[in-house]
């Protein structure tokens, strides 16, 4: 049973430029949470996806913004990077309306 | 709103010692709580959880107990290893939200 995947593992980008990370969720899950985690700090929400639409965002700018396709998988795009966005992206799927969620393996994100 | 405060780190312990990670929570409704470990490099385990007051989380002998009345979820394990090294965090999710509130997470080394 594959658990959560997400790609790339790691990205440089120049500050200005847009990013796009994917997230497959774990089978049987259909809702996808991005989080950031910055350096030496617990991940912060993003936002959550379900049935193809945001359900709730957490504190981050329109910059941030995702998709979730019919498969359940799911896109996090970051435009107007800023050296800030530098961090861990993380991806975690869930069942709807249960609390656990498993979370993927992390893309790193490098700013420069 | 919701929140997590969990005991700085980092925490340095000689293999076989005891240990204890505070964390207390702030939350409006009936949240369950987490613990999830991040070994370096990798993205977040799920370690144990709780879903009411009193219930008691364990796996791999680490337990914590949820404890409505001082508002904590301490984690412990009784003879920690090294290869127990690694960042710990407390989380919580309430039913209200669909997001996941972190604590900042601490820092575990077991040294032989």
């Amino acid at each position: 049973d594959a658990g959560v995947t997400q790609s790339p593992t790691h990205l440089i980008k120049t500050r200005g430029q847009q990013v796009t990370l994917r997230c497959s969720p774990k089978s049987g899950h259909d809702t996808v949470s991005w989080y950031q985690q910055a350096l030496g700090q617990g991940p912060q929400f993003i936002f959550q996806y379900y049935e193809e639409e945001e359900r709730q965002r957490g504190n981050f700018p329109d910059r941030f913004s995702g998709h979730q396709f019919p498969n359940y998988s799911s896109e996090l795009n970051v435009n107007a990077l800023l050296l800030g966005d530098s961090a861990l992206y993380l991806c975690a799927s869930s069942l709807a309306y249960t609390y656990e969620q498993y979370f993927g393996p992390g893309t790193r994100l490098t700013v420069t | 709103g919701d929140s997590v405060t969990q005991m700085e780190g980092p925490v340095t312990l000689s293999e076989e010692a005891f240990l204890t990670i505070n964390c207390t929570y702030t939350a409006t409704g009936y949240p369950s709580l987490f613990w999830y470990v991040q070994y370096p490099g990798e993205g977040l385990q799920l370690l144990l959880k709780a879903t009411k007051a009193d219930d008691k989380g364990s796996n791999k002998g680490f337990e914590a107990t949820y404890r409505k009345e001082t508002t904590s979820f301490h984690l412990e394990k009784g003879s920690v290893q090294v290869s127990d090294s690694a960042v710990y965090f407390c989380a919580l999710s309430d039913p209200s939200n669909n997001d996941m509130r972190f604590g900042a997470g601490t820092r575990l080394t077991v040294k032989p």
